[in-house]
C-alpha cells in the first residue's frame, strides 16, 4: 500500500523558533520521489522540493532544511528562525513510476505568531 | 511564462445543479492531473490526462463527474448534479513529457455546495 502521514495536524510556533514538520511514507517501490509542497492562504501550492528514492543526502535551502532517512521512511521538513510568512499548511507527497501520481498526507497547518 | 490557471477561483452552488471547473495548463505540457481536497483533508488524486486521453481515472468519486481535455490543452471538469459531499478545493497540475515528476499546481477552484 502507498500511503504518507502527516501526524501534526496543527502547529503553533513563535516567530524565531525552530520548527520541524514530520512526513512518513509507505510504499514498496525502490524507485519513488518525495516532495513538499506549501499552501500559503491564498490556496496555490508551490512547489519547494523534489527528491529521489536513490539519494539520502540531506538538502539545506535557506532556512529550510530536509532530512531523508530511508531507514525510518521519514522525510521531514525544518524551518529555521521562523517567520510569520512561513504560516501556511504544508503537504509531504510521494509519487512512483507506477502509479504516475502523487499520494498526499493531510498536510501540517503551521502558524507562525509574532 | 504563464503557470496553470484554473477558472473559477470560488464557486457556490446549490444541491442538484452543475458545475464546471475550467483548467488551463503549462502551454507545452501533456500530462495534466486534477486533484481534489476534501473538508481538510489530504489531497487526493482524481484523474490523469496525457494529451486529450485519460490515462488514469481511477481516483474519479462516481459518474456524476465527468472529465475532458479535447485536444490536448485545456480540460475541464463537470459536477452533475453536484452534491453537499463534492464541496472542497479542486486542483490542477501539470507536468511536462512522461518521466518528469514534478507537476505545476494551478490556485485551486474552492466548491461550496449548498
Amino acid at each position: 500500500a502507498q500511503k504518507v502521514t502527516q501526524a501534526q495536524t496543527e502547529i503553533s510556533v513563535v516567530e524565531k523558533e525552530d520548527v520541524t514538520l514530520d512526513c512518513v511514507y509507505e510504499t514498496r517501490d525502490t524507485t519513488y520521489y518525495l516532495f513538499w509542497y506549501k499552501q500559503p492562504p491564498s490556496g496555490e501550492l508551490v512547489f519547494l522540493i523534489r527528491r529521489n528514492s536513490f539519494d539520502e543526502q540531506n538538502e539545506i535551502s535557506g532556512r529550510y532544511s530536509w532530512n531523508f532517512q530511508k531507514s525510518t521512511s521519514s522525510f521531514n521538513f525544518t524551518i529555521t528562525a521562523s517567520q510569520v510568512v512561513d504560516s501556511a499548511v504544508y503537504f509531504c507527497a510521494l509519487w512512483m513510476d507506477s502509479s504516475y501520481k502523487l499520494i498526499f498526507g493531510s498536510g501540517t497547518r503551521l502558524l507562525v505568531r509574532p | 511564462e504563464a503557470g496553470v490557471t484554473q477558472f473559477p477561483s470560488h464557486s457556490v452552488i446549490e444541491k442538484g445543479q452543475t458545475v464546471t471547473l475550467r483548467c488551463d495548463p503549462i502551454s507545452g505540457h501533456d500530462n495534466l492531473y486534477w486533484y481534489r481536497r476534501v473538508m481538510g483533508k489530504e489531497i487526493k488524486f482524481l484523474l490523469h490526462f496525457v494529451k486529450e486521453s485519460k490515462q488514469d481515472e481511477s481516483g474519479m468519486p462516481n459518474n456524476r463527474f465527468l472529465a475532458e481535455r479535447t485536444g490536448g490543452t485545456y480540460s475541464t471538469l463537470k459536477v452533475q448534479p453536484a452534491e453537499l459531499e463534492d464541496s472542497g478545493v479542486y486542483f490542477c497540475a501539470s507536468s511536462p513529457s512522461q518521466g518528469n515528476t514534478e507537476a505545476f499546481f494551478g490556485q485551486g477552484t474552492r466548491l461550496t455546495v449548498v
